[in-house]
């Protein structure tokens, strides 16, 4: 059964770079029948969209983001991450980690338990 | 705000039939396939229907979905106390070239 793991810290300061990373384990990682995407949800609001990513590396970003996205692949190590640079407050939500069907049926499962990152000083 | 509309919250009794509502545009739901979610509160989203209609192994058939032109539906019959969440729909969207959500239904069983 496939499994996802966000892992990386739960605090980060206004202006620095918050970074996560999504372990994958129980199934294939490397495929083109799936991407991997991350997605944020702050506190009593809905889901948001941050970037995706396939195994091989091709990554696409929410526009509203872009600037502030980097996410890359590690398939040595089934994991895909995500770095926020310059973050504020705003950015405080946790953040989940799916994986998702490609070949345009675009549906999330399974998700990971999610982490909670806090931006404050 | 949503690129997806879904209205914030819906209630019923146990036992009844409550139905979940997204709408969209041709730029989204009236072009590609809808997915649900349930989300209990402090756990991560459960992927509930997949391509407009399909269930994944291991959700009841209490759950059913459709689709017609720019809105999708999301149906639970038999409603129990345990089917109170939040409810997504999800899918993809042309202008954003990435997924987009509805805001969210808060369902409470009566």
């Amino acid at each position: 059964q496939l499994q996802l793991q966000e892992s990386g810290p739960g605090l980060v300061m206004p202006s620095q770079t918050l970074s996560l990373t999504c372990t994958v384990s129980g199934g294939s990682f490397s495929t083109n029948d799936y991407y991997w995407i991350w997605v944020r949800q702050p506190a009593g609001k809905g889901l948001e969209w941050i970037g995706r990513i396939y195994s091989r590396g091709s990554s696409a970003y929410n526009p509203s983001l872009k600037s502030r996205i980097t996410m890359s692949v590690d398939t040595s190590k089934n994991q895909f991450s995500l770095k926020l640079s310059s973050v504020t407050a705003a950015d405080t939500a946790v953040y989940y980690c799916a994986r998702v069907s490609a070949a345009g049926h675009n549906w999330f499962d399974p998700w990971g338990r999610g982490t909670l990152v806090t931006v404050s000083s | 705000q949503s690129v997806l509309t879904q209205p914030p919250s819906v209630s019923a009794a146990p036992g009844q039939k409550v139905t979940i509502s997204c709408s969209g545009s041709n730029s989204n739901i009236g072009t590609y396939y809808v997915s649900w979610y349930q989300q209990v509160p402090g756990t991560a989203p459960r992927l509930l229907i997949y391509d407009d209609h399909e269930r994944p192994s291991g959700i009841p058939d209490r759950f059913s979905g459709s689709k017609s032109d720019t809105s999708a539906t999301l149906d639970i019959t038999g409603l129990q106390t345990g089917d109170e969440a939040h409810y997504y729909c999800g899918t993809w969207d042309t202008t954003l070239s990435g997924p987009v959500f509805g805001g969210g239904t808060k369902l409470t069983v009566l």
